[in-house]
């Protein structure tokens, strides 16, 4: 069974272009969640949604950001226009609906560097 | 606002001794914890949880304790192998809730 895939695994870009990662989540999986990891903040939570329905976005740092999930099996998240402050792992992650315990799954993460 | 510490960044450790990560939390409605371990180039995978009914769980070589009148957990992994050299990450939730909130993450070097 195919994990949580993500692309692309590695991204450079200049100062100002429009970014987009993209997410497969795990098949029967209702939750999906966007991570950002640095070394200042770590690991931490920028969206995540429920059945394709955005739930809580507070993360999100910027209006810069946006994140979309179209149907059950694919997000983007969205950086336009990126800043190099913007360089970072993004993680996205899913976890099935209706369990007891709050596991949730991660993908491998895209590196993204903004010169 | 840190609401999960993981004070110790990193840790070394001799092949077959036990490693010990420390993780503190502090919001109260957290009732459920897990342990994350990421290594370089991968995203962080499940490793261990426990909730708040318990004190400790167990899972061959890895146990975690929790201390919630302290708000303080910990993971212990013996006997510690080179294999186990990673970033350990902690992560609390509520039940009732759909998230999760990390700690900043302990590098583990285990040296043969």
């Amino acid at each position: 069974d195919a994990g949580v895939i993500q692309s692309p695994r590695h991204e450079v870009t200049e100062m100002g272009q429009e970014v987009t990662l993209r997410c497969k989540p795990i098949s029967g999986h209702d939750y999906l969640f966007w991570y950002r990891q640095t070394m200042m903040r770590g690991l931490e939570l920028l969206i995540y949604f429920n059945n394709n329905v955005p739930i809580d976005d507070s993360g999100m740092p910027e209006d810069r950001f946006s994140a979309k999930m179209p149907n059950a099996s694919f997000s983007t998240l969205k950086i336009q226009p990126s800043e190099p402050r913007d360089s970072a792992v993004y993680f996205c992650a899913s976890r099935p609906s209706g369990t007891f315990y709050n596991e949730q799954f991660f993908g491998p993460g895209t590196r993204l560097t903004v010169l | 606002d840190q609401q999960v510490k993981q004070n110790s960044p990193s840790l070394s450790v001799q092949e077959g001794r036990i490693s010990i990560l420390n993780c503190d939390y502090t919001n109260s409605m957290f009732d459920y914890f897990l342990w994350y371990k990421k290594y370089p180039a991968e995203g962080p995978t499940f490793l261990i949880s426990i909730s708040s009914i318990k004190d400790k769980n167990e899972d061959g070589r890895f146990t975690v304790f929790l201390n919630k009148s302290a708000k303080h957990l910990s993971l212990h992994i013996v006997p510690s192998q080179p294999g186990d050299s990673a970033v350990y990450f902690c992560a609390a939730s509520a039940l009732t809730g759909n998230m999760l909130t990390f700690g900043g993450g302990t590098r583990l070097m285990v040296k043969p």
